[in-house]
């Protein structure tokens, strides 16, 4: 059973372009988290997904970020408009029943 | 709460030691505590877990110890090995919430040196 997929793990992106972040859960997972972690930092949830729908986006900023999880395929975590602060890595984790939660190895987004 | 520093907390430890990394939370809600281990250029990896209801669990050379007078939690690594090596975070899980929306801690650099 593969673990948590996620691509790309390095993300160059100018200011202004759009980031597209992937996970695929492990098989059989059908909750999603999606972290940020800043240098020196612990991980800040952003939001949780499950098939279709957004759970809880609280951590989310409320421009420029969005994220699904459709029927089919990986999660998605767009940032719009990308900001040098939008710089940081970026992990999903997934869950099968919404508690334990086993970590992707992240994306690295720089913003030049 | 959370706190925001531009250093971790570091330990530098000898190969074969014991460490212990600490850890305070302020949500009183907390009921579930995790450990992550974390290695340069990887993502989080469960260590350890425990609920609000125990005061220590154990597993395979980790022990965590869990205050709740205090708000502390701590890791006890046993005889450590330059493997051990990374960053270590807490993060509790309120309780009320059905789900796993994890609050982390600062983290914890260890070093450990052959």
């Amino acid at each position: 059973n593969a673990g948590v997929m996620q691509n790309p793990r390095h993300l160059v992106r100018r200011r202004g372009q759009e980031a597209r972040l992937r996970c695929s859960p492990m098989k059989g997972h059908s909750h999603v988290y999606w972290y940020r972690q800043l240098p020196e930092e612990g991980l800040k949830f952003m939001v949780y997904l499950q098939k279709e729908n957004i759970i809880d986006e609280s951590g989310m900023p409320k421009e420029r970020f969005s994220a699904e999880f459709p029927k089919e395929g990986p999660s998605i975590l767009r940032i719009q408009q990308v900001v040098r602060g939008d710089s940081a890595a970026y992990f999903c984790a997934s869950s099968p029943d919404s508690n334990e939660q086993f970590f992707g190895p992240g994306t690295r987004l720089t913003v030049l | 709460g959370e706190s925001v520093g531009l250093h971790l907390p570091t330990l530098s430890v000898q190969e074969g030691d014991n460490s212990i990394i600490n850890c305070a939370y302020s949500n009183s809600a907390s009921d579930y505590f995790i450990w992550y281990k974390q290695e340069s250029g990887k993502g989080p990896q469960f260590i350890i877990d425990i609920r609000s209801n125990m005061d220590k669990r154990q597993g395979q050379r980790v022990t965590v110890l869990l205050n709740k007078t205090v708000k502390h939690l701590s890791l006890q690594i046993a005889a450590t090995q330059p493997g051990d090596s990374a960053v270590y975070f807490c993060a509790g899980l309120a309780g009320g919430t059905s789900y796993g929306k994890l609050t982390f801690g600062q983290g914890t650099i260890l070093t450990v040196h052959p």
